[in-house]
């Protein structure tokens, strides 16, 4: 079945680690999208990608960073800068023809960092 | 800053109608009206979306004033499986633009 996979799905790091999100997407879009969560809060936006090899900062991406070297691939690196990164962090992709905000989401993975 | 405002919370009876409001005064001509619902701990679904005329699929109703600054998501027949949070966000129908949440509304459904 076509659809976005995240992993992994629960991850724990200690402070000051480096981490590394996988979301892969088997649906043929050309645009992905990642999204933090807190707590009783809506989604904020880290980065997004139109394409191969080219994405976009968001509302927060300040100590996160991203590649986008093929189609199915955007993996995002929650870097020892990130002040709190503790959240949970939802990964996205849409086409980029007329209906570009109808977006399909994975299930997410929640990160804590002790 | 999301474009939109949605009340906190709403709560509905099992079988009756829910109606979430959502304002978007400033909303431009180029921009659509988009819905998505998530149920806790799980990634947003996409419900519906329109630009000026009214909407229904197998989900939902949408409903858009005349002047566009106001819609209404019309769920029929609630269950308690829609219990969850409803986003409404304006964006325009173009490729380098990206969906921005606001806090949604909490709607709880109850029996």
């Amino acid at each position: 079945d076509g659809g976005i996979t995240q992993s992994p799905k629960y991850l724990f790091r200690k402070e000051g680690q480096n981490v590394t999100l996988s979301c892969e997407q088997n649906l043929n879009h050309d645009a992905m999208y990642w999204y933090r969560q807190d707590p009783g809060q809506g989604l904020r936006l880290i980065y997004y990608s139109q394409i191969v090899n080219d994405f976009q900062k968001g509302d927060i991406a300040e100590g996160y960073s991203v590649s986008r070297e093929k189609k199915e691939s955007f993996p995002l690196t929650v870097t020892s800068a990130q002040k709190n990164p503790t959240a949970f962090y939802l990964c996205a992709s849409s086409t980029s023809g007329t209906n570009t905000g109808e977006l399909f989401f994975g299930e997410g993975s929640r990160l804590t960092v002790l | 800053d999301a474009k939109t405002t949605q009340p906190p919370s709403m709560d509905c009876a099992e079988g009756r109608a829910a109606n979430l409001p959502c304002n978007h005064s400033t909303i431009s001509g180029n921009e659509y009206v988009y819905w998505y619902r998530q149920i806790h701990s799980q990634g947003p679904q996409y419900i519906i979306h329109g630009l000026k005329n009214n909407e229904t699929n197998e989900m939902a109703s949408l409903i858009i004033t005349e002047d566009r600054k106001s819609s209404t998501l019309i769920l029929p027949h609630a269950t308690l499986r829609d219990t969850a949070v409803y986003y409404c966000i304006v964006r325009a129908n173009q490729a380098g633009t990206a969906l921005i949440f606001g806090k949604g509304t909490t709607l709880s459904v109850s029996s």
